[in-house]
């Protein structure tokens, strides 16, 4: 299984965009890179997943180079609602999620 | 909301008790998994059930003895168990990996916190 190393903390202000960089290094070419959103008191939820290049969806964007050793999860002008745990997961086509302890996110006023 | 529910969401119970976790969820999945986070670590995943059969078992002790009746349920029965398992467990369930390119979004219940005094 491929390890993931992601800042254990970052802060941002309201309406700013903030850029959540995870290296996985071993990546392997059937792996897929899929985040993770995590409030307190609830279980993770969904955020983006890719393979390569860019994703884009209504809450985020995914940017993989064509190494694939890193990846940046890019939240567009997070509101304070934003704060939150967020796991970057390197999984090969299957089931078996290996979390990390993520990065906490804390937006500030 | 995220259509999976856990009950009780809070338990208290002693070492030489006997209770279960309940995980329901009715979004149409047929994989079903058991999570647990202990104090300060992160998330390890337990079991994973497909289409009511297990499927995987992360070197879990016994006394840990999870139960899908159908693919909509799922138990985690406990008994004997230690003050080291006082943890958030957390139930998810996705559609099984099939002739999909990718794993499979996972949707987690709000956990139960157990507590073993």
């Amino acid at each position: 299984l491929a390890k993931t190393t992601q800042p254990i903390s970052m802060d941002s202000y309201e309406g700013q965009e903030v850029n959540i960089t995870c290296s996985h290094n071993n990546i392997a070419t059937n792996d897929y890179i899929t985040w993770y959103q995590r409030f307190p008191s609830q279980g993770p939820r969904f955020i983006i997943q890719g393979y390569k290049t860019k994703v884009t969806n209504e809450v985020a964007s995914l940017f993989i180079p064509a190494d694939r050793k890193s990846s940046t999860l890019s939240l567009p002008r997070v509101s304070l609602s934003d704060t939150a745990v967020y796991y970057c997961l390197v999984v090969t086509y299957g089931q078996n999620f290996v979390f990390g302890p993520g990065t906490r996110l804390s937006v500030l006023p | 909301e995220t259509g999976v529910t856990q009950t009780p969401r809070h338990l208290v119970m002693g070492m030489t008790n006997k209770k279960s976790l309940k995980c329901e969820q009715h979004l149409g999945h047929n994989a079903m998994y058991w999570y647990k986070q202990s104090a300060k670590k992160p998330l390890e995943l337990m079991f994973v059930y497909n289409f009511k059969e297990q499927t995987e078992n992360n070197s879990v002790p016994s006394r840990f003895s999870p139960e899908c009746p159908n693919s909509s349920h799922l138990f985690l029965h406990l008994h004997t168990l230690q003050p080291e398992d006082s943890a958030l467990y957390l139930c998810a369930s996705s559609q099984p990996p099939q002739n999909r390119v990718g794993p499979n979004e996972q949707f987690f219940g709000p956990g139960t916190r157990l507590t073993v005094l």
